[in-house]
């Protein structure tokens, strides 16, 4: 079965510090996946998504950029946090365009 | 205005009530989905449906593609029901409703 990590859990990070979040997917090869981001109050935002190692498909321009290393891994990051970037922030993975989504437990960040 | 509007924003009942939850989408899609996001954060797929009706447990989706309108329905509905309930809709890439908070009390 497919199983999908991301850590750390809770992160709380100074403005300006930079940041890192991980995701991966285990029992699958090739996935697509996807970033989000929900703010406080708000709904789910689309920020990167990737359909193969080194793609990446952005879809805000933001502080923050996205990286594929290896297939099954996907991170998320930027140079210096701004206020605005608090938020809670999924990854998700799915068989392909078209296919059901499966969302990974959230990572949520406060920048203080 | 949103492409995915939900309705209402935040709803409360009664152990044992029928829920109903709208959304509707301004444009075309594919597929729309339902979500459900737990307190803590995480978020489980409920339904995928292009046409008609789905059915898990006491939950039924539904969805009428000419009148872009789809419906989440709970019945019996229990406490641990309470969670935010998001409509998603496949239009290209997913496009996402606000949520609805349910929170049913014992």
């Amino acid at each position: 079965s497919q199983t999908i990590h991301q850590w750390p859990a809770t992160l709380v990070q100074p403005v300006g510090s930079p940041l890192s979040l991980e995701c991966t997917v285990e029992g699958t090869s090739n996935p697509n996946l996807y970033w989000y981001r929900q703010a406080a109050g708000r709904g789910l935002q689309l920020l990167f998504y990737s359909v193969g190692i080194g793609q990446i498909s952005s879809e805000v321009p933001q502080n923050l950029s996205a990286s594929r290393p290896q297939d099954r891994q996907f991170i998320l990051s930027s140079k210096k946090l701004l206020l605005s970037d608090s938020g809670f922030y999924l990854c998700a993975w799915s068989w392909g365009q078209g296919y059901e989504q499966y969302f990974g437990p959230g990572t949520r960040l406060t920048v203080t | 205005k949103n492409e995915v509007e939900q309705s209402p924003q935040n709803l409360t009942a009664q152990e044992g009530e029928f829920i109903t939850i709208n959304c509707s989408y301004s444009v075309g899609i594919s597929a729309l989905h339902w979500l459900q996001q737990h307190p803590g954060g995480g978020i489980v797929s409920l339904f995928m449906l292009s046409s008609g009706k789905k059915k898990h447990g006491r939950l039924i989706a539904t969805i009428n593609i000419q009148e872009k309108h789809s419906s989440l329905h709970i019945t019996a509905s229990h406490p641990r029901d309470s969670a935010v309930y998001i409509c998603a809709v496949r239009s290209g890439d997913m496009r996402f409703g606000a949520g609805t908070r349910l929170t049913v009390k014992p």
